[in-house]
């Protein structure tokens, strides 16, 4: 079966980084997205990897190694307004998005 | 980034009526748009994909007759929620993609149903 496994809760101070995990089990690989949902919103785009490595925008960061099924996403220099949920979301090989359950991230000041 | 927009963005409703809820890609034409459901709580769950002017391709689970899905044109989907009852209570939210590969769906703003 095809599975997506991040952590459910994780909380971090103000000012600090935190990296959020993501593990995967899927039927094909054509990318892995990160999105970030604020509670009773629609999720946003944050990252995209298909190759292997590190992508950097700003803040965040998006790591991504297909041998092990293993990315990550770096928020650094944390700001109240992170405080959000972190979905990661895998497209297999029919194109579709295989969503894990989002990350809780509370952030303290 | 492309826009998609959702309408309406709140309904409540009683329960065995039926319920429509618009998709539109604002400034391009969506080869695919998906429709997602989502508990409190939860992630995200798939619950069709639809292409302009063919039938939807629904997740298993998922009742077509319940949950109709209408996507006439390349910039507008709609879902109609049948004869609504109190567990379709959720948040409803739609996305559009384009292009071959779809890497990058747009996210609407969601809908947020409850049904009395």
């Amino acid at each position: 079966g095809q599975n997506i496994d991040q952590p459910t809760e994780m909380t971090a101070t103000e000012g600090a980084i935190v990296q959020i995990n993501c593990t995967y089990q899927t039927s094909g690989f054509n990318g892995l997205f990160w999105y970030q949902q604020h509670a009773g919103e629609a999720p946003t785009f944050l990252s995209y990897n298909v190759l292997d490595g590190l992508e950097e925008k700003g803040r965040f960061s998006s790591f991504l190694s297909r041998s092990k099924g293993y990315s990550y996403l770096l928020l650094k220099e944390l700001q109240m307004k992170d405080s959000a949920s972190y979905l990661c979301a895998v497209m297999d090989s029919n194109y579709q998005l295989i969503w894990g359950a989002g990350t809780k991230l509370i952030i303290k000041p | 980034g492309a826009v998609v927009s959702q309408h309406p963005s709140r309904v409540i409703c009683k329960s065995g009526t039926s319920v429509k809820i618009e998709c539109r890609s604002l400034d391009f034409q969506a080869t695919t748009m998906f429709w997602y459901r989502q508990f409190p709580k939860q992630s995200l769950m798939l619950m069709a994909t639809s292409n302009e002017g063919s039938k939807a391709t629904y997740e298993q689970g998922v009742e077509k007759d319940k949950f109709l899905i209408n996507h006439a044109s390349l910039t507008l989907s709609t879902l109609t929620v049948t004869s609504a009852h109190p567990e379709d209570s959720s948040f409803y939210i739609c996305s559009a993609g384009f292009g071959l590969a779809l890497e990058t769906q747009y996210f609407g703003p969601g809908t947020r149903l409850l049904v009395l």
